[in-house]
């Protein structure tokens, strides 16, 4: 049973356009969630944090946004980059096993030039 | 050394040999991870390591599947009797004790022809 789950397997965007990236969890024990991104070939590389006592981080051009009550959290790009194509995972951890996070399946991003 | 490193990059093996990956974690890392990427999938978690704590090696998806980690720093994924459905990139991470985030490796690409 997937606890973290990204619906949107790609996401196509023009370069300068926002894009968004969604990610939904179950446990309600989670607090604490990241995103990665990852290149072909490459590890997956820590993009942006957020505890569960914020429900917004921002770092540049990358924002992310806790919603607690509906258990989602969404990573926004603005603008978005060609640069930017990758996967993207959302991950999470909290309660119990408070030191193994739960990864999503991943949204492959294309920012068309 | 800088970097989560793994070694190898790539492993092709026949079906029913098998094979050692290994990582070698950030210097000073408590916590090690592996997890695995299948096509078209998320990660998934194989096994954690903390300090001198018994592992949790509640991902590990069958007895075929075993690590180790010696020393507290370098760790070797063994799979014994490979099949098919055992051919993902595995990847391993590390962090430090308090920490709230992995670090990757590049993973291995295991192929079971």
């Amino acid at each position: 049973d997937q606890q973290v789950k990204q619906n949107s397997p790609s996401l196509s965007v023009q370069e300068g356009r926002i894009s968004i990236l969604n990610c939904d969890y179950t446990n309600s024990m989670f607090d604490y969630f990241l995103w990665y991104k990852k290149y072909p070939a490459e590890g997956p590389t820590f993009l942006i944090s957020i505890s569960s006592i914020k429900d917004k981080n921002e770092d540049g051009r990358f924002t992310v946004f806790l919603n607690k009550s509906a258990k989602h959290l969404s990573l926004h790009i603005v603008p978005s980059q060609p640069g930017d194509s990758a996967v993207y995972f959302c991950a999470a951890k909290g309660g119990r096993d408070f030191n193994k996070f739960y990864f999503g399946s991943g949204t492959k991003l294309n920012v068309k030039p | 050394g800088a970097g989560v490193s793994q070694s190898p990059s790539n492993k092709v093996t026949e079906k029913g040999k098998d094979v050692e990956l290994r990582c070698d974690p950030i210097s000073g890392h408590t916590a090690l991870y592996w997890y695995r990427q299948s096509l078209g999938q998320g990660l998934e978690f194989l096994i954690y390591f903390q300090g001198n704590s018994a592992p949790d090696k509640s991902g590990l998806p069958s007895d075929r599947f075993s690590a180790e980690r010696t020393g507290g720093s370098v760790s070797t994924l063994t799979i014994q009797r490979t099949q098919q459905e055992d051919s993902a990139v595995y990847l391993c991470a590390s962090s430090p004790l308090s920490g709230n985030g992995y670090t990757f490796g590049s993973g291995t690409r295991l192929t079971v022809v």
